[in-house]
């Protein structure tokens, strides 16, 4: 079945400083979503992407889709105290959530 | 309003009981699901509803028994719980199974002693 790979588990970022997560998949994507998920919150929707090569921004945050529809990323820039949480990304016409990324920040 | 609101936040029991969760959407969506996320905070999906019928049905243990009476309600039922039940549930709606927004609820903690 569909499997979504996300990396890295764990990102520690200096406040200001920029990070990206990556989203795999094993087959291609009809579309990706990306969810935040606040510590001892549920996820909230942030965005999907449908289109090969997609890019999509909010604010200081930078999404991508790949143009074989099997990877995406998220990039932050000038990385904030509010930002702390856990970003997944889904394969969502499977339903299969990556295993997320946990950051931290340090102020 | 609370779109999507499960009942109880937190459920503590002990080994072998019967217990169920309740989940209600507010926002009209034809479609409802439950989630499972794990103390290394994975995601997984377990069932999934379109109007009503069963679209989605993981591998899940039989234990688990989902029931939905309307479109706006998805409740889960656990019978002989088990130690490894314990696990934050999540339910969740969209208006769609593929494609669009999920919709979360705040979760219910659940865990056996």
């Amino acid at each position: 079945g569909q499997q979504v790979m996300q990396i890295p588990q764990y990102q520690h970022v200096q406040e200001g400083e920029d990070f990206t997560t990556y989203c795999n998949s094993s087959t291609t994507l009809s579309n990706i979503q990306w969810y935040k998920q606040r510590p001892g919150g549920h996820p909230v929707f942030l965005i999907q992407l449908v289109k090969s090569g997609e890019v999509k921004k909010q604010k200081r945050l930078t999404f991508q889709f790949g143009e074989a529809k099997k990877n995406s990323s998220l990039h932050i820039t000038a990385t904030q105290t509010t930002d702390v949480g856990t970003y997944f990304c889904a394969g969502r016409d499977k339903l299969s959530f990556g295993a997320g990324t946990t950051v931290t920040v340090r102020a | 309003d609370t779109a999507v609101s499960q009942t109880p936040k937190y459920l503590v029991t002990q080994m072998g009981n019967d217990k169920s969760i309740k989940c209600e959407q507010n926002l009209g969506h034809d479609t409802m699901y439950w989630y499972k996320q794990d103390s290394k905070k994975f995601l997984k999906i377990m069932f999934s509803y379109n109007n009503k019928e069963l679209i989605i049905n993981e591998t899940v243990p039989n234990r688990f028994s989902p029931k939905s009476p309307d479109k706006a309600h998805l409740n889960l039922h656990i019978n002989s719980l088990e130690l490894g039940d314990s696990a934050v549930y999540f339910c969740a709606s969209s208006q769609g199974l593929t494609a669009g927004e999920q919709f979360f609820g705040p979760g219910t903690r659940l865990t056996v002693l």
